[in-house]
């Protein structure tokens, strides 16, 4: 089983939509988790940042972190163009930890 | 800007020619990185600078060669490459072994 799954898409929606995008893993020991965001041609820019279990809300993203299902979510409301681009997760176990991506996925939203 | 500058932006390269990759950071930060990613599979670390030391080398073939100078430059040299080491290569910095600030990228191809 992989650490870190997450579904690569392509995920295509309507400009407006309210997008979910979403990370399983194994490993209880994660503590740190981060969202990337990275356009085509451009390295991945950190996009939010959450410790432990909760929400954490920045504009029009929201980003979720449920231990217990060893599940996080990044919501994006009223979705624009401009947030086309491919979202990896990323965790860690610790303030050193290695810091374990998913594959990402790809976000395409149409005007 | 990320703070984080790559060169070149692209490379190509023959199996036998030997290149250099370089990254610099103005963000004040002491650890340095190198990933690998290639399509449809997870970023991969290659090697982990912290105060100029390498604290991490992931199994990494010998025809990539780090060197980190000081804490604001990191360099990647090339020899004997295949074609299957063509990908993007990322560099990125981090203030606490943590979040990565990663830089736009090389992306090489080997002929």
């Amino acid at each position: 089983q992989k650490e870190v799954e997450q579904d690569p898409g392509p995920l295509s929606v309507p400009e407006g939509a309210i997008v979910s995008l979403n990370c399983t893993y194994s490993n209880s020991a994660f503590q740190y988790f981060m969202w990337y965001r990275q356009y085509s041609r451009k390295g991945p820019e950190l996009l939010m940042y959450t410790y432990s279990s909760g929400n954490k809300e920045d504009g029009r993203f929201t980003a979720q972190v449920d231990k217990s299902s060893k599940y996080i979510s990044l919501f994006i409301r009223d979705s624009q163009p401009s947030d086309s681009a491919t979202y990896l997760c990323a965790m860690a176990t610790g303030s050193q930890g290695n810091l374990i991506f998913g594959k990402g996925t790809k976000l395409s939203v149409k005007p | 800007e990320t703070g984080v500058t790559q060169t070149p932006r692209h490379l190509v390269m023959g199996m036998t020619n030997k290149k250099s990759l370089k990254c610099e950071q103005h963000l004040g930060h002491n650890a340095m990185y190198w990933y690998k990613q290639s399509a449809k599979k997870p970023l991969e670390l290659m090697f982990v600078y912290n105060f100029k030391e390498q604290t991490e080398n992931n199994s990494v073939p010998s025809r990539f060669s780090p060197e980190c100078p000081n804490s604001s430059h990191l360099f990647l040299h090339l020899h004997t490459l295949q074609p299957e080491d063509s990908a993007l290569y990322l560099c990125a910095s981090s203030p606490a072994d943590r979040e990565r600030y990663f830089g736009a990228g090389t992306r090489l191809s080997v002929l």
